[in-house]
């Protein structure tokens, strides 16, 4: 079947502009992940959707992300006043509950 | 989570055995040893899990000494596919459960002909 699928594959944007990303799950997984990879470096939690709610967004790193899953599927990464630093790779994962996470190909993200 | 140390790179030729070590000196009683591999332009995938003893899967064999503190995957007979990052996660409970998945740098590993 289908798996995790995440669009656009590159964005490039100018610093200080607004960027959405947005993932696929897979279809019936409740559970939905972002992770941020930067060059060289293993992948970093962002935030965790179970069903329609954020259950933990501890790892985004200020209040310009923000993210969104309205009616428990497709979701949106939100990037407000982007900045070189957000420059990186952004990984969607998605699982049934308690069970293995399928990470989709990523967003590489570049911000001029 | 347990802090994981692991080779930053490997080089190995097609048809040989690939081994990486990963230290885990704090791993606590209920952790696990899961490792991921990564393909460039993929995210990150599953390949073996395990707490203690040997793990042998249809991709690698996992073998974890009694204390713990270290684990070893084992990919046998490389091809040039098999080139790509290694990830060693040490995390509580089974598989799934530690949702936060946290991944150290890595071991790139580089299968030449």
């Amino acid at each position: 079947g289908a798996g995790v699928s995440q669009t656009p594959s590159n964005k490039v944007t100018e610093k200080g502009k607004y960027v959405e990303l947005r993932c696929d799950p897979i279809s019936g997984h409740t559970a939905l992940y972002w992770y941020r990879q930067s060059l060289g470096q293993g992948p970093e939690f962002l935030i965790y959707f179970q069903g329609t709610g954020a259950a933990d967004d501890s790892g985004l790193p200020n209040d310009r992300f923000f993210a969104v899953r309205p009616e428990g599927s497709v979701s949106t990464l939100k990037i407000q006043r982007t900045e070189r630093g957000d420059s990186a790779v952004y990984l969607c994962a998605s699982s049934p509950p308690n069970d293995e996470q399928f990470f989709g190909p990523g967003t590489r993200l570049t911000v001029l | 989570l347990a802090k994981t140390t692991q080779p930053i790179s490997m080089d190995s030729y097609e048809g040989q055995e690939v081994n990486i070590t990963c230290s885990h000196n704090n791993i606590a009683t209920n952790d696990y040893i899961t490792w991921y591999q990564q393909f460039p332009s993929q995210g990150p995938r599953f390949i073996i899990q395990g707490y203690k003893t040997k793990v042998t899967n249809e991709v690698a064999s996992l073998f974890i000494p009694a204390d713990r503190k270290s684990s070893t995957l084992s990919l046998p007979r490389v091809s040039l596919s098999d080139t790509a990052v290694y990830y060693c996660l040490v995390g509580a409970t089974s598989r799934g459960n530690d949702y936060k998945l946290s991944f150290g740098a890595g071991t790139t590993v580089t299968v030449r002909a």
